[in-house]
C-alpha cells in the first residue's frame, strides 16, 4: 500500500517564478493538508483540502493557493517566489479528517535563488 | 492563536540515560501528537494522544498527556544512539483541521 507521495523531491527557482507542488494521498484517504517547515523550525500549516474545497487556510498570503482533484490528489502553487519560500513542503493526508491520523509525504524541497 | 512550546529545543545526551521533553500548549485541544523527523526526512507519527490522563509506550518511548495542565511528556528511557533525531510535538486546533507544530527539540544521544 502506497504512502503519501509528493513530487518533485527537490527543486531549485528563482525569485518571481511560480511553482507547482504534487501529491497523492495515501490510499483510501479523502483529505490532503499542506504544510511548509523552514529550516529549523516546526511544520506550519497551509491549507487543507477536503471534497475538491479549501476547507481551512493558514496564516499564508494569497500568493499560495491549491487544488485538490476527484481522485483526492492535490497541488500547491506558489506565485511570484520569495527568497523565504525555500521550505519543505510537506503533504498530509488523512481519512474523515478531523479525526483520522495525518500520514506526511517526505516533501518537496523547495530552493529559491 | 494556539501556541506550542516544546522545551528544551536541544537535548545532547549519555546512552543508558533517561530524559523528558515537555511541550505546553496555550488553548484546550482535543488531541495531541508526537512525530519524529530525521535530517532531511519527512515526519513519523509515534504517538497519538487523545484524552486527560492518557499514556502511550513504544520501546523506550512514553508519551503522556495532562489536558488540564495543557501539558504533555515525551519520556526517554536508555537512551540509545539510534534515538537521535527531531522530535515534535503537535496540537490540533479548536477548528480541527490544522496541527500546530512546536518549534522541535533535536536530540543527541551519544555513546
Amino acid at each position: 500500500d502506497a504512502g503519501v507521495t509528493q513530487s518533485p523531491t527537490h527543486l531549485i527557482k528563482t525569485r518571481g517564478q511560480q511553482v507547482t507542488l504534487r501529491c497523492s494521498p495515501k490510499s483510501g484517504h479523502d483529505t490532503v493538508s499542506w504544510y511548509q517547515q523552514a529550516l529549523g523550525q516546526g511544520p506550519q500549516f497551509i491549507f487543507q483540502y477536503y471534497e475538491e474545497e479549501e476547507r481551512q487556510r493558514g496564516n499564508f498570503p494569497d500568493r499560495f493557493s491549491g487544488h485538490q482533484f476527484p481522485n483526492y490528489s492535490s497541488e500547491l502553487n506558489v506565485n511570484a517566489l520569495l527568497l523565504g519560500d525555500s521550505a519543505l513542503y510537506l503533504c498530509a493526508s488523512s481519512l474523515r479528517s478531523p479525526t483520522g491520523e495525518l500520514f506526511f509525504g517526505e516533501g518537496s524541497r523547495l530552493t529559491v535563488l | 492563536e494556539l501556541k506550542v512550546e516544546q522545551n528544551p529545543l536541544f537535548l545532547s545526551m549519555q546512552e543508558g540515560k533517561n530524559y523528558t521533553i515537555y511541550c505546553n500548549y496555550s488553548t484546550t485541544s482535543d488531541r495531541l501528537y508526537w512525530y519524529r523527523q530525521d535530517p532531511g526526512k519527512s515526519l513519523e507519527s509515534l504517538f497519538v494522544l487523545l484524552s486527560n490522563g492518557a499514556v502511550k509506550q513504544e520501546g523506550r518511548l512514553m508519551a503522556s498527556l495532562d489536558t488540564k495542565a495543557r501539558l504533555s511528556t515525551l519520556h526517554i528511557t536508555a537512551a540509545v544512539h539510534d534515538l537521535s533525531a527531531t522530535y515534535f510535538c503537535a496540537v490540533l486546533s479548536n477548528s480541527g483541521y490544522a496541527l500546530n507544530f512546536g518549534k522541535g527539540t533535536s536530540l543527541l544521544v551519544t555513546p
